[in-house]
């Protein structure tokens, strides 16, 4: 019945490892994004996907890759990880023009690297 | 650039009213949208204005003022539960697409 959903929701790694998270909806929506909250709790605009479509946020390192292998999956890849990536990780997803104002987030994933 | 600007922290009792402002400067607009993170969870939707004026939800209302880049967010009969961070997003226009820029987000402790 979830409507967002990721894996994992917690994740400790070491500096260096490359590491993925999976998000999933269900909600039938055609657009999906990736979305980073500092410890501050700014969100931050990482990638936005739709219809193959993808749009990078110019200032995310290219050591973030987003994955899509179909419309209702958006992954993110990390590698080498960095301290500075220690975050909450929320994926969202959003229907046609109401994305500009109406997203559905997923539980979040606390990464911490050490 | 477009920015957004609410307060950081705001305090309430049970049973009272806060109001939650947010101003934004963008070069283009289509409307204010509030979002509400109890702490560990996700953010989740409250309400979106596009035009000016007042937009009631049950005990929530939200307001915009296009020709003041201004709106807030009315949480009456205030609860407990209402203990959250509140977020006002805008469109993020430096992007194709439907990405949201969103304020830094205002503390709302209630207490009884």
């Amino acid at each position: 019945d979830t409507a967002v959903s990721q894996t994992p929701k917690y994740l400790v790694t070491q500096m260096g490892n490359d590491k993925s998270i999976k998000c999933e909806q269900n909600l039938g929506h055609d657009t999906m994004y990736w979305y980073k909250q500092d410890s501050k709790k700014f969100l931050k605009i990482m990638f936005s996907y739709n219809n193959k479509e993808l749009i990078i946020n110019e200032t995310v390192p290219n050591r973030f890759s987003p994955k899509s292998p179909d419309k209702a999956h958006l992954n993110l890849h990390i590698n080498s990880l960095e301290l500075g990536d220690s975050a909450v990780y929320f994926c969202a997803s959003s229907q046609g023009d109401r994305g500009g104002y109406e997203q559905y987030f997923g539980p979040g994933t606390r990464l911490t690297v050490t | 650039g477009q920015s957004l600007e609410q307060p950081s922290e705001v305090t309430a009792v049970e049973g009272a009213i806060v109001q939650i402002n947010c101003t934004y400067q963008t070069s283009g607009f289509y409307g204010l949208s509030w979002y509400q993170q109890h702490d560990g969870g996700a953010p989740t939707f409250l309400s979106y204005n596009a035009l000016d004026g007042l937009e009631e939800t049950g005990r929530f209302s939200s307001f915009l003022s296009r020709s003041d880049s201004y709106g807030y967010l009315l949480l009456q009969e205030l609860q407990m539960k209402d203990s959250a961070s509140y977020f006002c997003a805008v469109r993020d226009l430096n992007q194709a697409g439907t990405a949201l820029i969103f304020g830094k987000g205002t503390t709302l402790s209630v207490s009884s």
